[in-house]
């Protein structure tokens, strides 16, 4: 069965720094593309990131670039997202999603999400 | 950037009667590669999102067969045949053909 879990979310400081992690397992994880999708409390969803399945290639949505890295550790079966320079409107729920990739491209399993709270 | 609206935003349904969500694309999501990467997905209250439909049309391994998808080009419709009470959340339209990926605002469905 596919498990996504996600970790590292918590409280930080506007200007801060997080990392993401998000576990993999019950599939060949270096296999598929992975995601990062953010949802502020209470509001829709927000791609933020993608890697392609040997992390060669990565992909951010423009409001983050410069300020967020997404990785993967193939042998350890996760991915990560590094944040720094944190604003108070990065404040969401973080979901990792895995994505077959080309010819693909959805999001077929999602992880439970954690909640990153950028505040003073 | 593409954008994704959605309509209506609510939708309060009897069950056992049909629900329609439309999302129109700001742009084709027809990709060079003859595919279009539109997929639908559901959020049940405090649940990630769950993928329903792929490639406009497919539904995906454990979706009931209530649920079908049409479209194409910049129309797509997600339709509910007869709405049962798991079926209450948010909807949303995604596309995956260009980057960013994006998503519609949601629908809300809910029991009348």
């Amino acid at each position: 069965e596919v498990h996504l879990v996600e970790s590292g979310g918590g409280l930080v400081q506007p200007g801060g720094s997080l990392r993401l992690s998000c576990a993999a397992s019950g599939f060949t994880f270096s296999s598929y593309w992975m995601h990062w999708v953010r949802q502020d409390p209470g509001k829709g969803l927000v791609w933020v990131s993608r890697i392609d399945n040997d992390g060669s290639s990565t992909s951010y949505v423009g409001s983050v670039k410069g300020r967020f890295t997404i990785s993967r550790d193939n042998a350890k079966n996760t991915l990560y997202l590094q944040m720094n320079s944190l604003r108070v409107e990065d404040t969401a729920v973080y979901y990792c999603a895995r994505d077959p990739g080309t010819g693909a491209k959805y999001h077929d399993y999602w992880g439970q999400g954690t909640l990153v709270t950028v505040s003073s | 950037e593409i954008v994704l609206t959605q309509t209506p935003l609510s939708s309060p349904v009897t069950l056992g009667q049909p629900a329609s969500i439309s999302c129109r694309s700001s742009q084709s999501l027809l990709h060079s590669d003859g595919n279009t990467y539109l997929s639908w997905l559901q959020q049940r209250p405090g649940q990630p999102p769950r993928l329903l439909i792929y490639k406009i049309s497919n539904r995906f391994s454990g979706v009931p067969d209530r649920f079908s998808g049409s479209g194409a080009g910049t129309d797509f419709t997600l339709k509910i045949s007869r709405v049962e009470a798991e079926d209450v959340g948010v909807y949303y339209c995604m596309q995956a053909t260009q980057f960013p990926r994006t998503f519609g605002q949601g629908t809300k469905v809910e029991i009348k």
